[in-house]
């Protein structure tokens, strides 16, 4: 039982290139987030998935997509790299009738 | 809407002294309340948590926090650090006024542990 997984733990990219960032769980959550990390402001929700299939909007979601083709995974892309989304991404879960969410390690991302 | 602000950004004590980690949090209902501690370049891992089954709550290595309605805070506290408590502490609140569940982080505090 790995919990909440992501792929990968450190990336660097130019301006302008694109990726995506994978979140796995095995614990058959409904819920999945994305957050994003920098300092002194917390963690801040990009996304978010209330079940397969679907997404919706969080704080901060200009910039980034994501899709929940599987329960088990949520991916977050980033079509077109800019520095200001340099910072540590968090995935996590989170089942139906409890409020407490289960986080992964993180990915490190940076854009030069 | 759901808010939380954590009191002190940085928190120094020296090794066998008492933590305290101030929160406050701001409610329109009976919130969920959690503590997240994040050691260097980890993740974030669960402390304690708070559902309104009783005021103090025990949580993992020593660590507890105190639910008080009437002064809108929970602080954390520990009776004595030790080296691997220095780490991040996020405190957080649940909110549902979205029709999901949502977390709300605050700013986190530093806490140093000296020998």
């Amino acid at each position: 039982n790995a919990g909440v997984t992501q792929t990968p733990k450190f990336r660097v990219l130019k301006t302008g290139q694109s990726m995506t960032l994978l979140c796995a769980q095995d614990m058959n959550h409904e819920y999945m987030y994305w957050y994003r990390q920098d300092p002194g402001m917390g963690l801040r929700l990009i996304h978010y998935s209330v079940g397969e299939g679907t997404t919706a909007k969080g704080e901060v979601p200009d910039g980034y997509n994501v899709s929940r083709l599987k329960k088990q995974n949520f991916l977050l892309g980033l079509e077109s790299a800019a520095p200001s989304q340099t910072s540590v991404y968090f995935c996590a879960s989170t089942g139906t009738f409890t409020d407490t969410q289960y986080f992964g390690p993180g990915t490190r991302l940076t854009v030069l | 809407a759901q808010s939380v602000t954590q009191l002190d950004s940085h928190v120094s004590v020296s090794e066998g002294t008492p933590v305290l980690l101030r929160c406050n949090y701001s409610s329109s209902y009976s919130p969920s309340l959690f503590w997240y501690v994040q050691h260097p370049n980890k993740g974030l891992q669960l402390l304690l948590k708070y559902t309104s089954a009783a005021t103090l709550v025990k949580g993992i290595n020593g660590f507890e926090a105190e639910f008080k309605k009437s002064e809108t805070s929970f602080h954390l506290t520990k009776p004595s650090a030790h080296m691997s408590d220095a780490a991040e502490y996020f405190c957080v609140v649940s909110d549902f006024s979205g029709g999901y569940n949502k977390l709300i982080f605050g700013a986190g505090t530093r806490l140093a542990v000296h020998p």
